[in-house]
């Protein structure tokens, strides 16, 4: 199976909430993470991303946040908006020559006016 | 900016027929990606190339073949279509700087097999 994933598949908040966007990984062995966002009709763009030996990064607006202790990471949108509605991921890789990343399948942010 | 294009947005093809699907890079890039996105399955990697003329297979290589001629250009070819190929395909590119790995995409190409 995947092995990172999602807690929930859709997200629903008010313009100006705070949204956070959860996913759990189960290789203990990945050493970089990256969140994605998907609008519409286009390809994923790259958001925020992490060292395994970090524990926050902060971005404009977003936070991501890693508990290498769970496998789990979050990103944190302050403020939400409603550009910020689109599907959102977060990715993993191994480092080192290790190209590859493994999604997760995504969440559904939508933000209500 | 990094810019990752594709040769098209939307494309429909009839079952049997050879489809090209062309992605194109303009950073230098050594590492080219083409995955498949379809519902609650999420991207799936098909293959993916670090250098020209080299190629490795993904998690779902199989009915795809690939072609790496030049650094910028990373083709997907499918032989002979079939409706188990309509999907969302997107290219991906990243240069390797360290132990970095961030992709960049392309807008993707939504291919219908009829």
């Amino acid at each position: 199976g995947e092995s990172v994933g999602l807690h929930l598949p859709t997200l629903s908040v008010q313009e100006g909430d705070n949204s956070i966007i959860n996913c759990a990984y189960s290789n203990s062995a990945s050493d970089y993470f990256i969140w994605y966002k998907q609008e519409s009709g286009k390809g994923p763009q790259f958001i925020i991303d992490i060292r395994s030996n970090m524990d926050k990064r902060q971005g404009q607006r977003v936070t991501v946040l890693l508990n290498k202790t769970v496998k789990h990471l979050s990103l944190q949108i302050a403020a939400t908006q409603p550009g910020d509605s689109a599907v959102y991921f977060c990715a993993e890789n191994m480092g080192g020559s290790n190209y590859k990343l493994t999604f997760g399948k995504g969440t559904l942010l939508t933000v209500n006016p | 900016d990094v810019k990752v294009t594709q040769s098209s947005r939307y494309l429909v093809k009839r079952t049997g027929e050879k489809v090209f699907l062309e992605c194109v890079q303009d950073m230098d890039h050594e590492n080219m990606f083409w995955y498949r996105q379809d519902p609650g399955l999420g991207l799936r990697l098909i293959y993916f190339s670090y250098d020209v003329k080299m190629k490795e297979k993904g998690d779902i290589p199989e009915g795809y073949s690939v072609s790496r001629e030049k650094k910028e250009r990373f083709s997907l070819i499918l032989e002979s279509a079939s409706t188990n190929q309509t999907s969302m395909y997107l290219c991906a590119s990243s240069l390797l700087q360290g132990d970095f790995n961030e992709q960049f995409f392309g807008p993707g190409t939504r291919l219908t097999v009829l």
